[in-house]
C-alpha cells in the first residue's frame, strides 16, 4: 500500500518570503501522480501543482513549484512571495496511474500560518 | 461552471442515528469519490464510483456505511447507525474520466457532529 508522509505539522513564513513544505512517499509503482492540495478553512480541496512521476522536469504554477526526486521519493511544495491568501493547510497526496487505483492517499498536513 | 455539490454543509446528531449526504458532482463528470476526512488528518477514500458502479469501496465500513449513484449522477452516502468515531468532514470529489490525467474536483464538504 501507498503512504504518504508530511513530517511538518506547522509552518510559518513571513508575506513576500520563501517558504518550503516536505513531503515524503512510498510505493512500488514506477508510474504515479503526486499532487499538493490546499484546503482553506472553507473546507474545500483545491488542487495547487500536480506532477507526473514519468516526467523528470519539476511542475511549476506561477508562485508555487516543486522539487520532485523519484528515487528518494521526495516531493517537496516551494511557495514564492508568500501571501496572505495563502494561509491553510497543506496535503500532499499521491495517486497511482492505472484504473482502480486512481484513489488519492494523502499526508496528515501542514498548517501554514503568514506572518504579516 | 457549477461546481461539486454537497449537502448539508453541517450535521448533528446522536449516536445510533442515522443521516443522509448528498452530493452532486460536476455535470459529464464520470468518476464520483467519497472521502472521510477526520480531524487532524488528511482525507481517506470511502468509495470510487464510475458512472453508477462501484469502482473501489474496500475502506467502506459495509456493516453501517452505504453509498448509491442512481443513474451515474447524484450520490447518497449514509450511515447508520452513527457511531461517535463517524465525526468528521465527509468530501464528495469528481472527475470527468477515471485517471489522474484529469483533475479531481472537491466540494465544501458536511461537516458530521456525532453526540
Amino acid at each position: 500500500a501507498q503512504t504518504v508522509t508530511q513530517s511538518q505539522p506547522e509552518m510559518s513564513v513571513q508575506e513576500a518570503e520563501t517558504v518550503t513544505l516536505s513531503c515524503t512517499y512510498d510505493t512500488s509503482e514506477s508510474d504515479y501522480y503526486l499532487f499538493w492540495y490546499k484546503q482553506p478553512p472553507s473546507r474545500q480541496m483545491i488542487l495547487v501543482i500536480r506532477q507526473e512521476a514519468y516526467k523528470q522536469q519539476n511542475a511549476t504554477e506561477n508562485r508555487f513549484s516543486v522539487n520532485f526526486q523519484k528515487a528518494a521519493k521526495s516531493f517537496s511544495l516551494k511557495i514564492s512571495d508568500s501571501q496572505l491568501g495563502d494561509a491553510a493547510m497543506y496535503f500532499c497526496a499521491y495517486a497511482g496511474s492505472n484504473f482502480g487505483n486512481e484513489k488519492l492517499t494523502f499526508g496528515t498536513g501542514t498548517r501554514l500560518t503568514i506572518i504579516p | 461552471e457549477a461546481g461539486v455539490a454537497q449537502s448539508p454543509r453541517y450535521k448533528i446528531i446522536e449516536k445510533r442515528q442515522s443521516v443522509a449526504f448528498w452530493c452532486n458532482p460536476i455535470s459529464g463528470h464520470a468518476t464520483l469519490y467519497w472521502y472521510q476526512q477526520i480531524l487532524g488528518q488528511g482525507p481517506k477514500l470511502l468509495i470510487q464510483f464510475q458512472n453508477n458502479g462501484v469502482v473501489d469501496d474496500s475502506q467502506l465500513p459495509k456493516d453501517r456505511f452505504s453509498a448509491e449513484r442512481l443513474k451515474g449522477v447524484d450520490s447518497t452516502l449514509k450511515i447508520q447507525p452513527a457511531k461517535l468515531e463517524d465525526s468528521a468532514v465527509y468530501l464528495c470529489a469528481s472527475s470527468l474520466t477515471p485517471g489522474m490525467n484529469t483533475e479531481a474536483f472537491f466540494g465544501q464538504g458536511t461537516r458530521l457532529t456525532v453526540v
